[in-house]
């Protein structure tokens, strides 16, 4: 069965750079969330997306930007990169809104800010 | 949020049941019971969800107690592979659709051979 996508898998830049993480969902979901997890910690939501619209909304900082195209891929987008912002960054989807039900989480992206 | 109460660890022999408490006194009535886990170096799995009744899946049980404040999953043969950090997570059915998952307080499980 399709899982959900995400590329790419290992990223490194640099202070102050800039990143754009992609997460393609389990074909015909509708919903997306992206989650942060520090070494060392437990995952910690940032933003969802359902029907191409923001849903919900964590401690995501401003230099983020989130977003969900007609297809239904969502990019996320990290400015001025810190070297706080080393993490796996995972993606999930969802059908339906994901009201009560399941969410399929890809395998994360890797950033290191060196 | 309500918020959940897990053991840090277990441990358990390959080939046992594992039984796994989780705490949730203050759940409401609109809230489901999730349970994640998460294997070293991979994404949370989801691994079951109920509301209200026992629920029975082909990884596990959940059994949920008469007055909602807690619940146990049931991994009924342990197997070096279920070695992970399961988290019990509740979600509000009656919030707008995209709502979070709240990961936190996870017990890591330990499965000796």
């Amino acid at each position: 069965a399709a899982g959900v996508i995400q590329s790419p898998r290992h990223l490194i830049k640099e202070k102050r750079e800039t990143a754009t993480l992609k997460c393609y969902p389990i074909p015909r979901h509708d919903t997306v969330y992206w989650y942060q997890q520090g070494p060392g910690q437990d995952p910690q939501f940032l933003i969802s997306f359902y029907e191409k619209m923001q849903s919900d909304k964590g401690s995501i900082p401003d230099r983020f930007s989130a977003q969900q195209f007609s297809d239904y891929h969502s990019e996320l987008n990290m400015s001025s990169l810190e070297l706080g912002d080393s993490a796996l960054y995972f993606c999930a989807s969802s059908l339906q809104g994901g009201r009560a039900g399941e969410q399929y989480f890809g395998p994360g992206t890797r950033l290191t800010v060196t | 949020d309500a918020k959940t109460t897990q053991p840090n660890s277990m441990e358990s022999n390959e080939e046992e049941p594992v039984h796994l408490p989780c705490n949730h006194s203050t759940i409401s009535g609109t809230d489901y019971i999730h349970w994640y886990r998460q294997l070293p170096s991979q994404g949370p799995e989801y691994v079951i969800h109920g509301l209200t009744s026992n629920v029975n899946n082909r990884m596990a049980s959940l059994a949920i107690a008469e007055d909602r404040k807690s619940s146990t999953l049931i991994l009924h043969r342990a197997t070096l592979r279920d070695a992970a950090v399961y988290y019990c997570i509740l979600r509000d059915v009656g919030k707008a659709a995209g709502n979070k998952l709240t990961f936190g307080g996870g017990t890591r499980v330990l499965v000796k051979p």
